[in-house]
């Protein structure tokens, strides 16, 4: 199975300030039709997890620009250009080759 | 509304079995893979099974396989896990997923398993 992994595990971030997380996958996940199975989600307290990045870079319905995608094969990354108290959560990436695997998940918080 | 609600968690002794289940409204069930993914208390997202849209293609993690049995019922739009000889490490609670492309587009709420005598 491929192995994901995080950094850093946790994120205290001003409001206004940016914030930056990446992830590393054992072994490329560009698939045989051209597309990398990359995602990443947002897991607010209480709640089920919620898609914002499919595919690196394009951001799911809704999902505020802020937000942004990056990175090819094995290294990936994701930004938020300004945090606001309601991105406060756990940040997971997950690749999408069966079987799917996640990543341990980067906290974030608001100073 | 695109909808999922899982049902069926509890409290089970070591040993024990536990049937889950999920209903789906507001999309077309009967053409979507649908998967199963449990999060320990407080920690990460693991996948634990799916099930392609006819219910005949099953593929199953290694920790539960030949314990766990993925189904589903089209004409009832449900989904289901059915859990025997389960073990503390299997407390968690438990997603139902829907499958878009190769990602899991829509989550339910989940649904609380705990194994403890």
């Amino acid at each position: 199975d491929i192995v994901m992994t995080q950094t850093p595990l946790s994120l205290s971030v001003t409001p206004g300030q940016p914030a930056s997380m990446s992830c590393k996958s054992s072994q490329s996940l560009v698939h045989s039709d051209g597309k990398t199975y990359l995602y990443w989600y947002l897991q607010k307290p209480g709640q089920s997890p919620q898609l914002l990045m499919y595919e690196v870079s394009s951001r799911f319905s809704g999902v505020p620009d802020r937000f942004s995608g990056s990175g090819s094969g094995t290294d990936f990354t994701l930004k938020i250009s300004r945090v606001e108290a309601e991105d406060v959560g756990v940040y997971y990436c997950m690749q999408g080759i069966h079987p799917w695997t996640f990543g341990q998940g980067t906290k974030v918080e608001i100073k | 509304e695109v909808q999922l609600v899982e049902s069926g968690g509890g409290l089970v002794q070591p040993g024990g079995s536990l049937r889950l289940s999920c209903a789906a409204s507001g999309f077309t069930f009967s053409s979507y893979w649908m998967h199963w993914v449990r999060q320990a208390p407080g920690k990460g997202l693991v996948w634990v099974s799916r099930i392609n849209s006819a219910g005949i293609t099953t593929t199953y993690a290694d920790s539960v396989k030949g314990r766990f049995t993925i189904s589903r019922d089209n004409s009832k739009n449900t989904l289901y896990l059915q859990m025997n000889s389960l073990r503390a490490e299997d407390t968690a609670v438990y997603y139902c997923v829907r499958e878009r492309a190769t990602w899991p587009d829509i989550w339910g709420q989940g649904t609380m398993v705990t194994v403890s005598s």
